[in-house]
């Protein structure tokens, strides 16, 4: 079975620092990979997906993030965090083949300093 | 385009009341999904759909049931609301292809008290 890991439940940054936020996942080949954000009060927004090809990928508002096969991790990077960054932030990954199901990590709360 | 829309918004039960909670997708997608999301807990599948007239169960499908009589519509039952369905809900819809992503419909908040 497919899993997903996001171990930092909250991460702190101030306003214009570099972020990461950790995802590792669990699943027997290469995985679809996802980043979604979600605002207060709001559903979620696709940041960026990973389905093949260059493990470096880019997405909406400035983020990014590598697919390290040999860490089965997906950490999502920004260079400069902006105030209007601060949400919930959740790495999904979904099978290939079969019923595509996602599944969703418990998500990473970002607070902005500013 | 609307995309996935979920009614109602916000809804308030009393235990042991029932309701249906509707998702509506104007993109012809194959593949719909409801998630609950509790504080801490990520979200969690409750049952999907693979296509008109078929559902199956999620990670945590006891105490709903969901239809999908028709290919934009998904709809999730509580019979009989408890206060641990207390939640947020989410309804996904994808379509079948193999490079594509979920899109989300903008929450149900449901209380029951």
């Amino acid at each position: 079975a497919q899993s997903v890991t996001q171990p930092d439940i909250h991460i702190t940054v101030s306003e214009g620092a570099s972020l990461e936020l950790r995802c590792n996942y669990s699943y027997g080949a290469t995985p679809y990979l996802f980043w979604y954000v979600q605002s207060p009060g709001q559903g979620l927004q696709l940041l960026l997906k990973y389905f093949s090809g260059d493990t470096l990928v880019q997405g909406i508002k400035g983020f990014e993030a590598e697919f390290k096969r040999s860490q089965s991790s997906f950490n999502l990077r920004k260079p400069s965090v902006h105030w209007s960054d601060a949400a919930e932030y959740f790495c999904a990954v979904g099978a290939r083949g079969g019923s595509y199901i996602p599944t969703f990590g418990r998500g990473t709360s970002l607070i902005v300093h500013p | 385009n609307a995309g996935v829309t979920q009614t109602p918004k916000f809804r308030v039960l009393k235990t042991g009341q029932s309701m249906t909670l509707l998702c509506a997708q104007d993109m012809n997608h194959e593949y719909m999904y409801w998630y609950r999301q509790d504080p801490g807990m990520g979200l969690r599948l409750i049952h999907y759909s693979v296509g008109e007239g078929t559902t199956a169960k999620g990670e945590v499908p006891d105490g709903y049931n969901v239809s999908r009589l028709k290919k934009q519509n998904f709809l999730l039952g509580l019979e009989s609301a408890a206060p641990s369905q207390t939640s947020v809900y989410f309804c996904a819809s994808k379509n079948n292809g193999l490079n594509t992503e979920a899109f989300f419909g903008q929450g149900t908040r449901l209380t029951v008290v």
